[in-house]
């Protein structure tokens, strides 16, 4: 899978967008963007994930690179239950299988301030 | 709909003790998987299973067992508990290896 980079941390303004932006410049054709994030104690929560296209759902969007070497996670309307550690990770689609499952990083944990 | 549900949320072992971490779904999802949750390590694989009867080793498979006899639960034995073994685990489940959610845990301390 293809690694990937993100700041180790951001502040944002509860209200205002959230922009974490995630760098992934080799990824290969068939890897997918899939953004996670982990609120303090609990399990990770899946967000979004995309290939090449803009996508998005009623948690983000996420807004990949023409060349999908980099990618940004959008969050419209930041709440201060917004603050989490987000993952971005990169990995190919498997309908079933992968003993390398998914391989979380640092990721980014973003507070979001009052 | 109670998703992924792991039980017990918390324990406490003793160095040799065995014990079962339980993880049940009702999403009807063949791909369900353990990891684990270590300060400054990220999470790693365990074990994995892409369906009844079919289970496979992760990342970090020594000293776990599973087993997957039906869809809906796939329990994660610790044979013989080391302090080593001290960490957060999670179940999670999924239609595909990307797309996976998570249990809310089990916290445990091996002494």
């Amino acid at each position: 899978d293809a690694k990937t980079t993100q700041p180790p941390s951001m502040d944002c303004a509860e209200g205002r967008a959230a922009n974490l932006p995630c760098n992934h410049s080799t990824i290969s054709g068939n890897e997918y963007v899939y953004w996670y994030r982990q609120i303090h104690s609990q399990g990770p929560q899946y967000i979004i994930h995309g290939l090449k296209n803009n996508e998005t759902n009623e948690m983000a969007s996420l807004i990949i690179t023409e060349d999908r070497k980099s990618s940004t996670l959008i969050l419209p309307h930041a709440t201060l239950r917004d603050t989490a550690v987000y993952y971005c990770i990169v990995r190919a689609a498997h309908s079933g299988g992968g003993a390398d499952g998914l391989t979380f990083g640092k990721g980014t944990h973003l507070i979001i301030q009052p | 709909n109670a998703g992924v549900t792991q039980t017990p949320k918390f324990q406490v072992l003793k160095t040799g003790q065995s014990m079962t971490l339980q993880c049940a779904q009702d999403m009807n999802h063949e791909y369900m998987s353990w990891y684990r949750q270590d300060p400054g390590m990220g999470l790693r694989l365990i074990h994995y299973s892409v369906g009844a009867g079919i289970t496979d080793q992760g990342e970090v498979p020594n000293g776990y067992n599973v087993s997957r006899s039906t869809t809906e639960d796939f329990p994660l034995r610790l044979l013989s508990a080391a302090p080593s073994q001290t960490s957060v685990y999670f179940c999670a489940v999924g239609p595909t290896t990307g797309e996976l959610f998570f249990g809310e845990g089990s916290r445990l301390t091996v002494l």
